[in-house]
């Protein structure tokens, strides 16, 4: 079975232009979570969502960030506009039941640079 | 909000040495889970332990989870080259958030051949 896909793999852009990150999660799966990982702080929970519906994004940094998932295979997290501050990874993980006790699968990630 | 305090931050040591890392919360998890991530993929998930003192083992892998519910360990005996990578332990609290999972900064292994 597929995992979960993230694209793109790299994105490189301009400081103040937008950037679009998507995510399919494993078929069946339920729940959906975005991740930003840096150097300096680690794995940071930004979104989560349930059944389509973002449960909780006290993570979202600033208003610069927003997420959304239109339908059970799809999300989307878009900043605009970026700045180089926003440089990470960004990680979607998928988990198949609600309140699943922890077994989050991660997708490979969106490396994302703004210059 | 919640920490956890992961340790050691990087670890080198020669194959076939055995490995111990740990993690500590200010606060009371429900679950402790440890992760491995490998150069450029997402993390995957080696153990998860579900109750207070419980030991459970994975492989050449043992993880506890501490009776204070505040702390866990992880243990890798007889290290081979395939064990390099950032272990992860993470804590999850029922209460606060069902699936609200809060990462360590994670322990660098490398390991001379």
């Amino acid at each position: 079975d597929a995992g979960v896909i993230q694209s793109p793999r790299h994105e490189v852009t301009e400081m103040g232009q937008e950037v679009t990150l998507r995510c399919k999660p494993i078929s069946g799966h339920n729940s959906l979570f975005w991740y930003r990982q840096t150097m300096m702080r680690g794995l940071e929970l930004l979104i989560y969502f349930n059944n389509n519906v973002p449960i909780d994004d006290s993570g979202m940094p600033e208003d610069r960030f927003s997420a959304k998932m239109p339908n059970a295979s799809f999300s989307t997290l878009k900043i605009q506009p970026s700045e180089p501050r926003d440089s990470a990874v960004y990680f979607c993980a998928s988990t198949h039941r609600r309140g699943s006790l922890g077994e989050l699968f991660f997708g490979e990630g969106s490396r994302l640079t703004v210059l | 909000g919640q920490q956890l305090n992961q340790s050691p931050q990087s670890m080198f040591i020669q194959e076939g040495e055995d490995v111990s890392m740990n993690c500590t919360s200010s606060s009371i998890f429900n679950t402790w889970l440890w992760y491995k991530q490998d150069p450029g993929e997402g993390p995957v998930l080696l153990i998860a332990l579900y109750k207070a003192g419980e030991l459970t083992s994975n492989g050449r892998l043992t993880a506890q989870f501490g009776i204070t519910r505040k702390d866990s360990f992880l243990n890798i005996s007889a290290s081979i080259p395939s064990d390099v990578g950032i272990y992860f332990c993470a804590g999850q609290d029922l209460i606060q958030g069902a699936q609200k999972l809060v990462f360590g900064q994670g322990t660098r292994l490398t390991i001379n051949p």
